[in-house]
């Protein structure tokens, strides 16, 4: 199996700040990658598809970026309501993995 | 606008079989576009892939739990399934029905999800 690492596991940020969140996988995955954030309580919500595609109705401050191995999720400013966990996934194999998810978290 | 409901017992045995229902409204679960799967969280703990299943009845499952894992699909009443047996506590989860979006790109995410169901396992 593929395996997607996501380090750090918690990262703090205040309100306005820039902030990325890498992923990485265990092999090439070309661009074969999607994020998803998740709220406390709610289900995963899909933010980037395709490494790179926003989701439709995705603000515009959410972007992503890589291709092979190395991923990030960028926020260009941070917002109160994007205080959640994000996680990354692969879609490369037949067999999907999830990484273990980055929480952001009120510095 | 697509709604997908995860149904069954919140409450399984140890040793017996978890089996839940997803039902698509807003959308046909026959369309050629889609797959239609099932995401499993342990409390407090990540996501975890389980399977797949196309509207045909092709399945793809996750390697950990395929000995123990049968998808299907009713496409007259527009609901898969899952079932899961032989269940332990470390079965015990919020389980997601979701639906993933075949696009040019490849990467076939997952685009739309149910609110998700709590599964306890206990004796």
């Amino acid at each position: 199996d593929i395996q997607m690492t996501q380090s750090p596991s918690s990262l703090s940020a205040s309100i306005g700040d820039r902030v990325t969140i890498p992923c990485r996988a265990s092999q090439s995955i070309s661009n074969y990658l999607n994020w998803y954030q998740q709220r406390p309580g709610k289900a995963p919500k899909l933010l980037i598809y395709a490494a790179s595609s926003l989701q439709s109705g995705v603000p515009s401050r959410f972007s992503g970026s890589g291709s092979g191995t190395d991923f990030t999720l960028t926020i260009s400013s941070l917002q109160p309501e994007d205080f959640a966990t994000y996680y990354c996934q692969q879609s490369y194999s037949t067999v999907l993995t999830f990484g273990g998810g980055t929480k952001v978290e009120l510095k | 606008q697509l709604r997908l409901q995860e149904s069954g017992p919140g409450l399984v045995k140890t040793s017996e079989t978890l089996s839940l229902t997803c039902t698509v409204s807003g959308g046909s679960i026959s369309s050629s576009t889609y797959f239609w799967g099932w995401i499993r969280q342990p409390p407090g703990k990540g996501l975890e892939w389980i399977g797949n299943i196309y509207s045909s009845g092709s399945t793809y499952y996750s390697p950990s739990l395929k000995s123990r894992v049968t998808m299907s699909v009713d496409t007259s009443k527009n609901r898969f399934f899952l079932r899961l047996n032989s269940v332990t506590a470390a079965d015990t989860a919020v389980y997601y029905c979701a639906r993933r979006t075949l696009t040019l790109g490849g990467s076939d995410p997952f685009d739309s999800w149910g609110q998700g169901t709590l599964v306890t396992v206990s004796s």
